[in-house]
Protein backbone atom coordinates (compact mmCIF):
# COMPACT_ATOMS: atom_id res chain seq x y z
CA UNK A 1 0.00 0.00 0.00
CA UNK A 2 1.61 3.33 -0.81
CA UNK A 3 2.02 5.86 1.63
CA UNK A 4 1.54 9.47 1.73
CA UNK A 5 3.32 11.56 -1.09
CA UNK A 6 4.09 14.83 -1.35
CA UNK A 7 5.70 16.85 -4.45
CA UNK A 8 7.87 18.46 -5.17
CA UNK A 9 10.35 17.41 -2.21
CA UNK A 10 12.82 21.00 -2.20
CA UNK A 11 11.42 23.93 -3.69
CA UNK A 12 13.35 27.74 -3.71
CA UNK A 13 11.32 30.53 -4.50
CA UNK A 14 11.22 34.44 -3.83
CA UNK A 15 9.50 36.90 -1.78
CA UNK A 16 6.29 37.61 -3.46
CA UNK A 17 5.93 35.01 -5.19
CA UNK A 18 3.58 31.91 -4.90
CA UNK A 19 3.83 28.12 -4.44
CA UNK A 20 1.74 25.09 -4.63
CA UNK A 21 2.32 21.84 -3.22
CA UNK A 22 1.16 18.70 -3.47
CA UNK A 23 -0.29 15.78 -1.32
CA UNK A 24 -1.74 12.28 -2.38
CA UNK A 25 -3.08 10.43 0.37
CA UNK A 26 -3.29 6.56 1.02
CA UNK A 27 -5.46 5.26 -1.17
CA UNK A 28 -8.74 5.18 0.69
CA UNK A 29 -8.17 8.04 3.39
CA UNK A 30 -10.48 11.56 3.01
CA UNK A 31 -8.90 13.25 5.31
CA UNK A 32 -5.43 15.27 4.42
CA UNK A 33 -3.87 17.84 6.75
CA UNK A 34 -1.20 20.38 6.14
CA UNK A 35 1.25 21.10 9.10
CA UNK A 36 3.97 23.79 9.06
CA UNK A 37 7.20 23.17 10.55
CA UNK A 38 9.80 25.42 11.89
CA UNK A 39 13.09 25.52 14.05
CA UNK A 40 11.35 28.47 15.92
CA UNK A 41 7.30 27.61 16.22
CA UNK A 42 7.84 23.75 15.77
CA UNK A 43 4.91 21.50 13.98
CA UNK A 44 1.51 24.13 13.40
CA UNK A 45 -1.40 23.07 12.27
CA UNK A 46 -2.54 25.00 8.65
CA UNK A 47 -5.69 23.28 7.83
CA UNK A 48 -7.42 20.01 6.98
CA UNK A 49 -9.81 18.94 4.39
CA UNK A 50 -12.42 16.18 4.08
CA UNK A 51 -14.06 15.33 1.08
CA UNK A 52 -13.23 18.52 -0.85
CA UNK A 53 -14.53 20.50 2.20
CA UNK A 54 -12.28 22.49 4.34
CA UNK A 55 -13.33 21.20 7.88
CA UNK A 56 -10.79 22.59 9.97
CA UNK A 57 -8.62 25.91 10.13
CA UNK A 58 -5.56 27.17 12.55
CA UNK A 59 -3.86 30.36 12.99
CA UNK A 60 -2.44 31.03 9.56
CA UNK A 61 -3.39 34.18 7.44
CA UNK A 62 -4.95 34.04 4.09
CA UNK A 63 -2.65 33.79 1.96
CA UNK A 64 -2.09 30.05 2.89
CA UNK A 65 -4.68 28.59 1.09
CA UNK A 66 -5.66 24.89 0.19
CA UNK A 67 -8.12 22.80 -1.69
CA UNK A 68 -9.07 18.87 -1.84
CA UNK A 69 -9.58 17.40 -4.92
CA UNK A 70 -12.71 14.67 -6.04
CA UNK A 71 -9.72 11.64 -5.88
CA UNK A 72 -8.82 13.26 -2.31
CA UNK A 73 -5.49 14.88 -3.25
CA UNK A 74 -4.94 17.87 -1.84
CA UNK A 75 -3.05 21.21 -2.26
CA UNK A 76 -1.58 23.46 -0.70
CA UNK A 77 -0.89 27.64 -1.95
CA UNK A 78 0.97 30.31 -0.43
CA UNK A 79 0.87 33.53 -1.98
CA UNK A 80 3.14 36.69 -1.59
CA UNK A 81 5.81 34.49 -0.16
CA UNK A 82 7.89 36.19 2.97
CA UNK A 83 11.08 34.72 4.30
CA UNK A 84 9.43 33.61 7.76
CA UNK A 85 7.33 31.19 4.96
CA UNK A 86 10.44 29.08 5.11
CA UNK A 87 9.51 25.76 6.34
CA UNK A 88 8.83 22.24 6.34
CA UNK A 89 5.66 21.39 4.89
CA UNK A 90 3.92 18.15 5.66
CA UNK A 91 0.71 16.80 5.04
CA UNK A 92 -1.00 14.02 6.90
CA UNK A 93 -3.41 11.37 5.48
CA UNK A 94 -6.46 10.15 7.57
CA UNK A 95 -9.72 8.21 7.11
CA UNK A 96 -11.02 10.78 9.01
CA UNK A 97 -14.21 9.28 10.30
CA UNK A 98 -15.20 7.24 13.53
CA UNK A 99 -15.82 8.60 16.73
CA UNK A 100 -12.49 8.22 17.68
CA UNK A 101 -9.87 10.01 15.90
CA UNK A 102 -7.61 7.48 13.46
CA UNK A 103 -3.87 7.94 13.26
CA UNK A 104 -2.52 10.08 10.82
CA UNK A 105 0.04 9.26 8.10
CA UNK A 106 2.97 11.85 7.62
CA UNK A 107 4.45 12.44 4.03
CA UNK A 108 7.75 13.44 3.87
CA UNK A 109 7.14 16.94 3.71
CA UNK A 110 7.98 19.68 1.20
CA UNK A 111 11.15 21.83 2.18
CA UNK A 112 10.27 25.35 1.43
CA UNK A 113 13.22 28.31 0.92
CA UNK A 114 12.14 31.32 0.37
CA UNK A 115 14.80 34.20 -0.47
CA UNK B 1 -8.84 22.73 25.41
CA UNK B 2 -5.56 20.49 25.19
CA UNK B 3 -1.90 20.50 25.64
CA UNK B 4 1.29 18.74 25.98
CA UNK B 5 4.25 18.76 27.72
CA UNK B 6 7.36 17.42 26.99
CA UNK B 7 9.09 17.37 30.13
CA UNK B 8 13.21 16.92 28.39
CA UNK B 9 13.83 18.89 25.42
CA UNK B 10 16.94 16.12 24.98
CA UNK B 11 18.02 13.05 26.36
CA UNK B 12 20.83 11.14 25.82
CA UNK B 13 21.01 7.41 26.49
CA UNK B 14 23.88 4.85 26.13
CA UNK B 15 23.49 2.05 23.36
CA UNK B 16 21.61 -0.70 24.83
CA UNK B 17 20.64 0.93 28.19
CA UNK B 18 16.77 1.94 28.62
CA UNK B 19 14.98 4.99 27.37
CA UNK B 20 12.10 7.07 29.06
CA UNK B 21 10.76 10.00 27.57
CA UNK B 22 7.95 11.65 29.37
CA UNK B 23 4.77 13.34 28.58
CA UNK B 24 2.03 15.02 30.02
CA UNK B 25 -0.92 16.07 28.56
CA UNK B 26 -3.84 18.30 29.79
CA UNK B 27 -7.46 17.50 28.86
CA UNK B 28 -10.89 17.09 30.73
CA UNK B 29 -11.67 14.00 29.19
CA UNK B 30 -9.77 10.89 27.34
CA UNK B 31 -7.85 11.48 24.45
CA UNK B 32 -6.63 9.86 21.56
CA UNK B 33 -2.95 10.09 22.10
CA UNK B 34 -0.17 9.34 19.71
CA UNK B 35 3.87 9.37 19.57
CA UNK B 36 5.42 10.05 16.75
CA UNK B 37 8.88 9.79 15.63
CA UNK B 38 10.81 12.45 12.88
CA UNK B 39 14.29 11.42 12.07
CA UNK B 40 15.95 14.00 10.15
CA UNK B 41 14.67 15.39 7.20
CA UNK B 42 12.33 12.79 7.00
CA UNK B 43 8.36 13.04 7.80
CA UNK B 44 6.81 11.84 10.78
CA UNK B 45 6.22 7.86 11.51
CA UNK B 46 3.54 6.73 13.73
CA UNK B 47 5.45 5.06 16.87
CA UNK B 48 2.04 3.94 18.79
CA UNK B 49 -1.54 5.36 19.71
CA UNK B 50 -3.33 5.34 22.58
CA UNK B 51 -7.59 5.58 21.80
CA UNK B 52 -8.68 3.95 25.18
CA UNK B 53 -8.60 0.41 24.60
CA UNK B 54 -5.73 -0.70 26.61
CA UNK B 55 -3.78 1.47 29.07
CA UNK B 56 -0.56 -0.53 28.12
CA UNK B 57 0.07 0.42 24.29
CA UNK B 58 2.84 -1.58 22.26
CA UNK B 59 4.81 -0.09 19.48
CA UNK B 60 7.01 -0.23 16.62
CA UNK B 61 10.43 -1.17 17.37
CA UNK B 62 10.26 -2.20 20.93
CA UNK B 63 8.35 1.45 21.93
CA UNK B 64 5.92 1.04 24.28
CA UNK B 65 3.72 3.60 26.25
CA UNK B 66 1.66 3.71 29.56
CA UNK B 67 -1.50 6.35 29.74
CA UNK B 68 -2.04 6.81 33.09
CA UNK B 69 -4.99 8.88 33.82
CA UNK B 70 -4.40 9.81 37.04
CA UNK B 71 -1.07 11.38 36.80
CA UNK B 72 -2.22 12.53 33.06
CA UNK B 73 1.01 11.15 31.49
CA UNK B 74 1.67 9.29 28.64
CA UNK B 75 5.28 8.32 28.99
CA UNK B 76 7.31 6.06 25.84
CA UNK B 77 9.64 3.87 27.20
CA UNK B 78 12.23 1.08 25.39
CA UNK B 79 13.98 -1.75 27.35
CA UNK B 80 17.19 -1.07 25.22
CA UNK B 81 18.77 1.70 22.97
CA UNK B 82 19.51 0.92 19.62
CA UNK B 83 22.07 3.56 17.65
CA UNK B 84 19.33 3.80 14.98
CA UNK B 85 16.70 5.40 17.66
CA UNK B 86 18.26 8.65 17.28
CA UNK B 87 15.73 11.18 16.51
CA UNK B 88 13.25 13.49 17.64
CA UNK B 89 10.16 11.96 18.89
CA UNK B 90 6.43 14.00 19.56
CA UNK B 91 3.88 12.65 22.15
CA UNK B 92 0.51 14.23 20.22
CA UNK B 93 -2.61 14.27 21.30
CA UNK B 94 -6.01 14.63 19.45
CA UNK B 95 -7.84 17.93 19.38
CA UNK B 96 -11.27 16.76 18.89
CA UNK B 97 -12.44 20.51 19.35
CA UNK B 98 -10.21 21.68 16.85
CA UNK B 99 -9.91 18.95 14.87
CA UNK B 100 -6.01 18.85 14.88
CA UNK B 101 -2.90 16.97 16.11
CA UNK B 102 -1.25 19.01 19.24
CA UNK B 103 2.83 18.78 19.01
CA UNK B 104 4.62 19.90 21.68
CA UNK B 105 8.29 20.86 21.34
CA UNK B 106 9.37 17.63 21.06
CA UNK B 107 12.47 15.28 22.64
CA UNK B 108 15.84 15.00 20.65
CA UNK B 109 16.84 11.58 21.76
CA UNK B 110 20.67 11.06 21.16
CA UNK B 111 22.18 7.63 21.95
CA UNK B 112 25.90 7.23 22.35
CA UNK B 113 27.33 3.60 21.75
Amino acid sequence: KAGVTQTPRYLIKTRGQQVTLSCSPISGHRSVSWYQQTPGQGLQFLFEYFSETQRNKGNFPGRFSGRQFSNSRSEMNVSTLELGDSALYLCASSTGTGRIHSEAFFGQGTRLTVV
Amino acid sequence: AQSVTQLDSHVSVSEGTPVLLRCNYSSSYSPSLFWYVQHPNKGLQLLLKYTSAATLVKGINGFEAEFKKSETSFHLTKPSAHMSDAAEYFCVPFDNQGGKLIFGQGTELSVKP
